[in-house]
Formats: C-alpha cells, sequence, structure tokens
C-alpha cells in the first residue's frame, strides 16, 4: 500500500510563475490536508479537502493560493504569480475519515524554492 | 488557539543513550501526534495517542491529559534516530487535522 505521494519533490519557479503542487492519497484515503513549512518556522495548516469540495481553507493566504481535490486524481496546490516568500516545504498529509482519531499520514514534502 | 512548547529545542546524545523529549500544550485535546522529520526529508507520523502510553520499537510516547503534557522517549538511541521530533495537537475546536506544531526538538546521536 503506497503512502502519501507529493510532485514534484523539488521545484524551482522564477518570480510570478505558477507552481502546481500534486498530493495523491493514501489508497483509501478520501480526506486529504495540506500543510506549510516556511524556513525557520513550523509547520501550519493550509487547508483541508475532501473529493470535490474544500472543507477549510482558513489557513489559506487569501490571494495568489488555491487547492482542489477533483473525483479522479490527485490533489493539487496551486500558487499563482509565485514570490520569494512562497519559498517553503508543502507537506500534504491523508486520514480514512476526519475527526474519529485516526492518524494522518504525511507525504515526503515538495520543496519550492523561488528565485 | 492551543500553544504547543517544546523542549528541549536542541538536544546531543552519545549513541546508546536514554533520550527524552517534551511536550507542552495550551488547551484539552482528543489526541496528540508525535512526528519525526529528517533535515531535507519527508515527515513520518510516529504516534497518535489521546491516552496513557504507546510503545513502538524503542520509542515510547506518554500523555498526561490532565496535566497537559507528553513526552517521547527513544530507549538505546543510535545515531539514526538523528532527525528532528516535533509535537503536534489539534486547534482548540478539537478538529484533529487543523494541527498546531511545536517548533521541534533537533536530536543529534553521536556514534
Amino acid at each position: 500500500n503506497a503512502g502519501v505521494m507529493q510532485n514534484p519533490r523539488h521545484l524551482v519557479r522564477r518570480r510570478g510563475q505558477e507552481a502546481r503542487l500534486r498530493c495523491s492519497p493514501m489508497k483509501g484515503h478520501s480526506h486529504v490536508y495540506w500543510y506549510r513549512q516556511l524556513p525557520e518556522e513550523g509547520l501550519k495548516f493550509m487547508v483541508y479537502l475532501q473529493k470535490e469540495n474544500i472543507i477549510d481553507e482558513s489557513g489559506m493566504p487569501k490571494e495568489r493560493f488555491s487547492a482542489e481535490f477533483p473525483k479522479e486524481g490527485p490533489s493539487i496546490l496551486r500558487i499563482q504569480q509565485v514570490v520569494r516568500g512562497d519559498s517553503a516545504a508543502y507537506f500534504c498529509a491523508s486520514s480514512p475519515v476526519q475527526d474519529t482519531g485516526n492518524t494522518i499520514y504525511f507525504g515526503e514534502g515538495s520543496w519550492l524554492t523561488v528565485v | 488557539k492551543n500553544e504547543v512548547e517544546q523542549s528541549p529545542q536542541n538536544l546531543t546524545a552519545q549513541e546508546g543513550e536514554f533520550i527524552t523529549i517534551n511536550c507542552s500544550y495550551s488547551v484539552g485535546i482528543s489526541a496528540l501526534h508525535w512526528l519525526q522529520q529528517h533535515p531535507g526529508g519527508g515527515i513520518v507520523s510516529l504516534f497518535m495517542l489521546s491516552s496513557g502510553k504507546k510503545k513502538h520499537g524503542r520509542l515510547i510516547a506518554t500523555i498526561n491529559i490532565q496535566e497537559k503534557h507528553s513526552s517521547l522517549h527513544i530507549t538505546a538511541s543510535h545515531p539514526r534516530d538523528s532527525a528532528v521530533y516535533i509535537c503536534a495537537v489539534p486547534n482548540s475546536g478539537g478538529s484533529n487535522y487543523k494541527l498546531t506544531f511545536g517548533k521541534g526538538t533537533l536530536l543529534t546521536v553521536n556514534p
């Protein structure tokens, strides 16, 4: 049973370009969470999605960031017009069911560098 | 919002030593997570616990709900245990996914 798969592992973008980060949850998991780890800072919650639904996006920056989890395919975190401050590690996690005390499983992370 | 404090921030040990990392939080919770992150690497969930104690190999996690405190212990530490250990708890409101993370404890185990 493959774990949470994230790609790309490393992504370099110039300022103003778009970054797309993909996350395939563990098999059988329908809940996906994105977290961001800025340099020298702790992890912070960004967004929680179920298939075709955004459940909680209270941790997402108001502009340039969006997330989706379509019926088919991976969850995508999209950052438009990237700036240097977006350089961070973005982690995806998944769980089978929310809020029942199940462990969430993290991916290997995607490291975004904006130059 | 739940506040999470970890101690120590940095810990250096000799191979074979018993390690303890502490985590305190401010608001009552339903479950607490211990995570491991190797430098430049992914995050591995070590434990999720809501009461008592859990053991996995050389790792032991305990939690005292009344005191809002958890500890992660590593017995017979090994250089491959060198990593950042992160404690995470749900934000007040109880949703297990909306975690507040500690800043982490950087453990270095020397051979």
